[in-house]
């Protein structure tokens, strides 16, 4: 499979605690986007990487939440002290270096159930 | 603040019947995605349309791009049971050609396609 892969599906945590989704892209794609999807809602951007350089951060992305790639290659995005709205999907995509029309390629996604 | 409004946001029909989803947008964006998504599983891009007017069709689907680029509709033909889904539409933005990369999503329309 050489799809964009995220791990894990699914992860349940109590308040507080802190968690790490990781993200592996398609293996030629430079550009690494993180985004965030709650129920009956389309997907909100939180974040990209151009190679290593994190390019943008939406304002959606508190100072709980930080976003790596050390290598250009897989990323992490960790979440601190989570909170009862941090509930959602947390989907990983990758993308060459975009032309005009340059396509976006999404993983399964990440499900966060905070309790 | 959503930019992009998709309707209707729910839609459930009988096989074999048509229909229509609506992406519009006060914004003109350089190019238009459309995805299906199944219940907690990531995005599945179908159709990219680039150019404004243009129409892509993929076997009952029809794909078309408003000619100032700021809306979209998605049309299917004879609708099966297996179309049953979340369609987003999701709009990307260049500048000095290069894409953002950065999508804006609409909150989706919900098909159920009965037997």
């Amino acid at each position: 499979d050489t799809g964009v892969s995220q791990d894990p599906r699914h992860k349940i945590t109590k308040r507080g605690q802190n968690v790490t989704f990781r993200c592996d892209p398609i293996s030629e794609h430079n550009r690494l986007y993180w985004y965030r999807q709650t129920l009956g809602q389309g997907p909100e951007f939180l974040t990209y990487f151009q190679n290593e350089a994190q390019l943008e951060k939406s304002r959606l992305l508190s100072d709980r939440f930080s976003a790596e790639r050390p290598k250009g290659s897989f990323s992490t995005l960790e979440i601190q002290r989570t909170e009862q709205g941090d509930s959602a999907m947390y989907l990983c995509a990758s993308s060459t270096t975009g032309s005009r029309g340059n396509t976006i390629y999404f993983g399964e996604g990440s499900w966060l159930t905070v309790v | 603040t959503q930019l992009l409004e998709q309707s209707p946001q729910f839609l459930s029909i009988q096989e074999g019947e048509n229909l229509t989803v609506y992406c519009n947008s006060s914004s003109v964006f350089s190019s238009l995605q459309w995805y299906r998504q199944e219940p907690g599983e990531g995005p599945v891009l179908l159709v990219t349309v680039v150019t404004g007017g243009e129409v892509k069709k993929l076997k009952r689907l029809t794909f078309q791009f408003g000619d100032a680029r700021k809306d979209s509709s998605l049309h299917i033909t004879a609708a099966q049971p297996g179309d049953t889904g979340l369609y987003l539409c999701a709009g990307d933005k260049t500048a000095g050609g290069t894409s953002y990369g950065k999508l804006t999503f609409g909150q989706g329309t919900i098909l159920t396609v009965h037997p």
